[in-house]
């Protein structure tokens, strides 16, 4: 089956800084990438996903970039506020399928003002 | 849409006793899904339904869980007897098998789950 692996799993940065998540994944089969952040006491929900077709996606201040050949994925938070602190989960699938997600084990962020 | 809905939101209960865990999908939606979060474990998969009927149910960590989906609206994790290690928070989510966000994993708030 399939095996997410996240780092690090704690990130502290600077308020305006950026911030870096990486995942990797080993079924090279997967084709659908999300990404999803909970909040203390908040469930989990989706921020942004990529799909193989794709190699980075933006959105605002967040983006997404993928690299197939080395099944990794990463996710870029720039200018980062205060609000942006929260447990980061990435997670892979195959799509088009009834295929579950397997997530990564989580990143917690801090956000420092 | 009210989201997925769970109940109860919180469940403090003595070991040995049985616990159900209730979960109401978006509607529409046909897949649902039970996980498990704890720190020690993260967020872990332990059963998934797609048209009410079971796919994977290989999370389950041992005889003591089972779920049911009898219809499209409604599922159940029942744990019997519950032990203190059982402890966590559960969380079903739900996701369309169709349509623009058909692989979005929509979660509920969750089930924290005490078992003294």
């Amino acid at each position: 089956g399939e095996n997410v692996e996240q780092h690090p799993s704690t990130l502290s940065v600077q308020e305006g800084d950026s911030a870096v998540i990486k995942c990797t994944y080993s079924d090279s089969a997967s084709n659908y990438f999300p990404w999803y952040k909970q909040e203390l006491g908040k469930r989990p929900q989706l921020i942004i996903d990529i799909r193989s077709n794709v190699g980075e996606k933006k959105d605002q201040r967040i983006a997404v970039t993928l690299n197939k050949t080395a099944k990794h994925f990463s996710l870029h938070i720039t200018e980062t506020q205060p609000e942006d602190s929260a447990v980061y989960f990435c997670a892979a699938s195959l799509t088009g399928s009834a295929r579950q997600l397997t997530f990564g084990s989580g990143t917690q962020l801090t956000v420092l003002p | 849409d009210a989201g997925v809905i769970q109940s109860p939101r919180h469940e403090v209960t003595e070991m040995g006793q049985e616990v159900t865990l209730r979960c109401k999908p978006i509607s529409g939606h046909n897949s649902l899904f039970w996980y498990r979060q704890t720190m020690m474990r993260g967020l872990e998969l332990l059963i998934y339904f797609n048209n009410n009927v079971p796919i994977d149910d290989s999370g389950m960590p041992e005889d003591r869980f089972s779920a049911k989906m009898p219809n499209a609206s409604f599922s159940t994790l029942k744990i019997q007897p519950s032990e203190p290690r059982d402890s966590a928070v559960y969380f079903c989510a739900s996701r369309s098998m169709s349509g623009a966000r058909y692989n979005e994993q929509f979660f509920g708030p969750g089930t924290r789950l005490t078992v003294l």
